[in-house]
């Protein structure tokens, strides 16, 4: 079935710090992308989507690229603030299986001031 | 429009006890996913309803665990006997038939002592 790897955290970072976390999928077929993202105390909201090969998801700042030639879907933002630290999830629909969703291990962000 | 809501948001119970976990999902979605993220792991599928019917429960961990949803509207998930490695974050989803997106529920916390 499909899977999908995620860098491990924790990462910690300054404000105005550039953020990368690697996310890479391997799959039958190019299914959809996702990178969710849980704030303390709170749930699980997605934070942005790609549909197809070469989409770039973007939200809040954040920015994902759909590459099938690299199985990826690396998460970048340029600058985070303090209100970013949470954790990411990525994510892809397992096709095979129906609709239930396979994640990644998920990264815990801290940024500091 | 309200989003997934999931009821008790933590629960604290002993070794051998029952417990149950309610999710009502956004109404007039079809499918209800319930997943689990143990220990601070990867976010892990349990099982799939669509309306009232269980489409996919491969990842249900045992028989100490019942999923119901009668009629087709909101879902619970009973963990009976509930041991030490059920402790965790259990959160569900839903979403709307053909749709690849699921929008969770704030999760719910299980200790289990």
């Amino acid at each position: 079935g499909n899977s999908v790897t995620q860098m491990e955290g924790p990462v910690t970072l300054s404000e105005e710090a550039f953020l990368t976390i690697n996310c890479t999928y391997t799959a039958t077929g190019y299914p959809s992308l996702f990178w969710y993202v849980q704030y303390p105390g709170e749930g699980l909201q997605l934070l942005l989507k790609a549909t197809k090969a070469d989409d770039k998801g973007s939200n809040k700042g954040f920015e994902a690229t759909y590459r099938k030639e690299t199985t990826s879907f690396h998460l970048e933002k340029g600058s985070v603030q303090v209100s970013d630290s949470a954790v990411y999830f990525c994510a892809s629909p397992s096709y095979n299986q129906g609709g239930k969703l396979i994640f990644g291990q998920g990264t815990e962000l801290s940024v500091k001031p | 429009e309200a989003g997934v809501t999931q009821f008790p948001s933590h629960s604290v119970i002993e070794k051998g006890q029952t417990v149950t976990l309610r999710c009502d999902p956004i109404s007039g979605h079809d499918n209800l996913y319930w997943y689990r993220r143990v220990m601070g792991k990867e976010i892990k599928f349990l099982l799939h309803f669509v309306k009232e019917s269980k489409q996919d429960e491969s990842g249900m961990p045992n028989n100490r665990f019942l999923a119901e949803r009668t009629g087709g509207t909101y879902s619970t998930l009973k963990v009976q006997p509930a041991e030490l490695e059920d402790s965790g974050v259990y959160f569900c989803a839903s979403s709307q038939t053909g749709d690849n997106e699921q929008f969770f529920g704030p999760g719910t916390r299980l200790t289990v002592l």
